[in-house]
């Protein structure tokens, strides 16, 4: 069965470009998160859509931010402007429903972004 | 102060050795609890939940203390593909998932 696929997988950019990082979560999971992880702060949560709807989008860090989730197979991450201080690891999850899986996220690889 | 907050190691221990670490966290009403390993540059997995009798998954050992607010891992008979970052989870409601920093674990031939 194919994982969680983001793409892309590396992305080197400058200070003030947009940035726009996607992801394909499993089929049938019903939620799908977006983490950043830095060595600083560890891995932190940015956003989450149940059901394509964005439920909790308090980890996102500022305007420049934005995320979508136009249906059950897609979403993306969005930075514009993009600042060296957004360079980390970005990872997409999903997990199916039911609260007994709560703790069940499976992650893509992530994609490495790095902003000069 | 942080949600979840571990030992960041490294723990270097030898093949075939025993090598446990905690982590505790801040929520008393954290409601479950879980470890994921994550190898350098790749993603984290799920390596375990964490039951509040204690649980086993053959060469690890996973134990909750709720009212010290920490969990454990315990690794037994070491491996050197056992060298990874393990990753601390809690369950804050039923959504948020919480991660802990990570304690690296490096096992040597």
């Amino acid at each position: 069965d194919a994982g969680v696929i983001q793409s892309p997988r590396h992305e080197v950019t400058e200070m003030g470009q947009e940035v726009t990082l996607r992801c394909k979560p499993i089929s049938g999971h019903d939620y799908l998160f977006w983490y950043r992880q830095t060595m600083m702060r560890g891995l932190e949560l940015l956003i989450y859509f149940n059901n394509n709807v964005p439920i909790d989008d308090s980890g996102m860090p500022e305007d420049r931010f934005s995320a979508k989730m136009p249906n059950a197979s897609f979403s993306t991450l969005k930075i514009q402007p993009s600042e060296p201080r957004d360079s980390a690891v970005y990872f997409c999850a999903s997990r199916p429903s039911g609260r007994s899986r709560a703790g069940e996220l499976f992650f893509g690889e992530g994609s490495r972004l790095t902003v000069l | 102060r942080k949600e979840v907050e571990q030992d960041p190691g490294p723990f270097n221990v030898p093949e075939g050795a025993t090598v446990a670490f905690n982590c505790t966290y801040s929520n008393s009403a954290s409601q479950s609890f879980f470890w994921y390993r994550q190898d350098c540059r790749k993603e984290p997995k799920l390596l375990m939940s964490v039951y509040s009798s204690g649980n086993e998954d053959g060469r690890f050992t996973a134990q909750l203390n709720r009212a010290s607010q920490y969990i454990s891992l315990l690794i037994r008979d070491s491996k050197l593909s056992d060298s990874a970052t393990y990753l601390c989870v809690v369950r804050l409601n039923d959504y948020k998932l919480s991660f802990g920093a990570g304690t690296t674990v490096t096992v040597r031939a």
